[in-house]
Parts: structure tokens; sequence; C-alpha cells
């Protein structure tokens, strides 16, 4: 299985940071690489797929890069409705499998 | 407007069974691969199932494989997953999701005695 590991696993910031999470396939994954953010109570909504991909309707703000086994997710400007968990998932093979979260905490 | 809604979770003793249901709507559902993802506190988010759009192909996560099963009626825009044998570590939240970007609210399932 591929093992997806996500850094950090919480995250402190204030509103207007600049704040990036990485994401580590276990293997290269080309560029199968989603994220999603989750809200308590929420399902997971897709923010970028295909590594760097802007999913329709998803503020510009977030931006994602990276290929292979390398990824990150950049938050440019945090907002306050950005305070969230955050996930990154492969799909390059079965079994599909999830990071662990990077959770997003006000300071 | 895009809507899917799994139904049929609930409470069940271990070596109990329960089929999940998925309604799909606001998309066209034969051109979309459907998952089953299910997440609890412990584990977080787990890929568990997965059926292409006509239904030939299956692929299962090593812990549900050969205790699950996962079908679709194309005719009905539902997903459907059988799981048999339950256990204790099944108990999760069962989320539907349609592509990448289709999910639903989620099922809970909760195995217990």
């Amino acid at each position: 299985d591929i093992q997806m590991t996500q850094s950090p696993s919480s995250l402190s910031a204030s509103v207007g940071d600049r704040v990036t999470i990485t994401c580590r396939a276990s293997q290269s994954i080309g560029g199968y690489l989603s994220w999603y953010q989750q809200k308590p109570g929420r399902a997971p909504k897709l923010l970028i797929h295909s590594a760097s991909a802007l999913q329709s309707a998803v503020p510009s703000r977030f931006s994602g890069s990276g290929s292979g086994t390398d990824f990150t997710l950049t938050i440019s400007s945090l907002q306050p409705e950005d305070f969230a968990t955050y996930y990154c998932q492969q799909t390059y093979d079965t079994p599909i499998t999830f990071g662990q979260g990077t959770r997003l905490e006000i300071k | 407007e895009v809507q899917v809604v799994e139904s049929g979770g609930g409470l069940v003793q271990p070596g109990g069974s329960l089929r999940l249901s998925c309604a799909a709507s606001g998309f066209i559902f034969t051109d979309f691969y459907m998952h089953w993802v299910r997440q609890d506190p412990v584990k977080g988010l787990v890929w568990v199932s997965r059926i292409d759009p006509d239904g030939s192909t299956t692929s299962y996560a090593d812990s549900v494989r050969g205790r699950f099963t996962i079908s679709r009626d194309n005719a009905k825009k539902t997903v459907y997953l059988q799981m048999n044998n339950l256990r204790a570590e099944d108990t999760a939240l069962y989320y539907c999701v349609g592509g990448r970007d289709h999910w639903g609210q989620g099922t809970q399932v909760t195995v217990s005695s």
C-alpha cells in the first residue's frame, strides 16, 4: 500500500498568514494527488486535484504543487473560514489512501 | 444540484450484517466511479471500496475484502455496500463518494454487543 504522510499534524496560525502543508508518498504517485478540507460535522470538500488543479469555486488563495512523492498545499492568506482539517489523498493505485490529516487552528 | 444520500446505517452486533445504500442525483451517474470511504476519530479517513461506472470492476481495502461487497444499479442511480461479518473495528461514519468531489453526509455504522 502507498503510505501518505502529512506534516505537520497540527498547526496554529493567524488570519492573513501564509500556510504550507506537506504530503509525502511512500512511492511515486505522479500527479495523482488531491487535497480536501474538512470542517467538524461536515463531509470533506475537494480543494485541489491532480496535484495542482484548483477545483471549481474554490478560492484562489488555495494552491497545490508537487509531483512524484512530495506535494504541498499552500494557503496564501488565511481567512477565518479556512480553519479546518486538511487531508491529502492518492489515487495512483488501490487501495486509495489518505494522509492522517493536518489540523489548522487559530493562533 | 448534486445530491448524494446514504442510508442503512445503524447498530449491529459483531458478526452481523448491514446493507448501505447511496442514492445519487444531479450528475451523470454513469460517468463516475463510486466509492465508499469511512471515517473514525482514531484512523481518520479510510477508503473502503470502489466500483467502476458500468459495475464490472470493483476494488476493496484489505481490511474488508471478502466481507464487504459493493454494487451499483445505474437505472436507479444507486450504489450499495453489503457488509457481512461485521467487526467492532468497522464502526465508523460511512461516506459515499461520486468521483472525487460528490460526497454524501455519511451514515453511521456501530458494531457493538
